[in-house]
């Protein structure tokens, strides 16, 4: 089957420490993107990806890293830098970045800091 | 700057009736997307419907369709014959035309009752 893949479902972090979120998709996306969710909110965009080895901050990308070094995975590192980590982290992916392409999520990733 | 307005919170409705799910939006856009996505308790993204701006029909899915109002900047989500499944978080989303950045809305909760 075809999909985005996330892991874990469930993290946890003690302060202080980095944290990566694995996101995989077998779609042959080229555009890739994290998103944040608090709760009671809508999502926010952290990073994005149009393409292997390129990437661009969203809106909410202090605290946060990514990596693009295969089409198919865009791995979101949560640093110590990032001052209110717990959150719920959707990976999603998209055939390119123009508007015309409907993104598909992942299940997504519960992070909890300590 | 785009925004998305989701005005009710929550909402309620008894099975196999209708409802209607606000949204409003903001934007000085003339080509644009919009979406409503679907997050059950399992938190994963569902597509429920999209609409293109320049189009004038109203985009249906099966049960669901949308009243889209482009002059009112308004698009409204219709579920007919509601379902227990039907209960969720409902996400309205706008999306640019030339690029795929996502502006969310907060969400309606809505609870399907038996």
């Amino acid at each position: 089957d075809g999909g985005i893949t996330q892991s874990p479902k469930y993290l946890f972090r003690k302060e202080g420490q980095n944290v990566t979120l694995s996101c995989e998709q077998n779609l042959n996306h080229d555009a890739m993107y994290w998103y944040r969710q608090d709760p009671g909110q809508g999502l926010r965009l952290i990073y994005y990806s149009q393409i292997v080895n390129d990437f661009q901050k969203g809106d909410i990308a202090e605290g946060y890293s990514v990596s693009r070094e295969k089409k198919e995975s865009f791995p979101l590192t949560v640093t110590s830098a990032q001052k209110n980590p717990t959150a719920f982290y959707l990976c999603a992916s998209s055939i390119s970045t123009g508007g015309t392409d409907t993104q598909y999520f992942g299940p997504g990733t519960r992070l909890t800091v300590l | 700057a785009q925004t998305v307005t989701q005005s009710q919170p929550e909402m309620s409705v008894q099975e196999a009736e209708t409802v209607t799910l606000s949204c409003t939006y903001d934007t000085s856009e003339s080509n644009y997307y919009l979406f409503w996505y679907k997050q059950p308790p399992s938190r994963q993204m569902i597509l429920v419907i999209r609409q293109e701006a320049y189009k004038q029909q109203n985009a249906t899915e099966n049960r669901f369709s949308v009243n889209f109002q482009k002059a009112a900047k308004s698009f409204s989500l219709k579920i007919s014959d509601s379902q227990l499944g039907d209960t969720a978080m409902y996400f309205c989303a706008f999306i640019n035309y030339n690029f795929n950045k996502f502006y969310f809305g907060s969400g309606t909760k809505l609870n399907v009752k038996p």
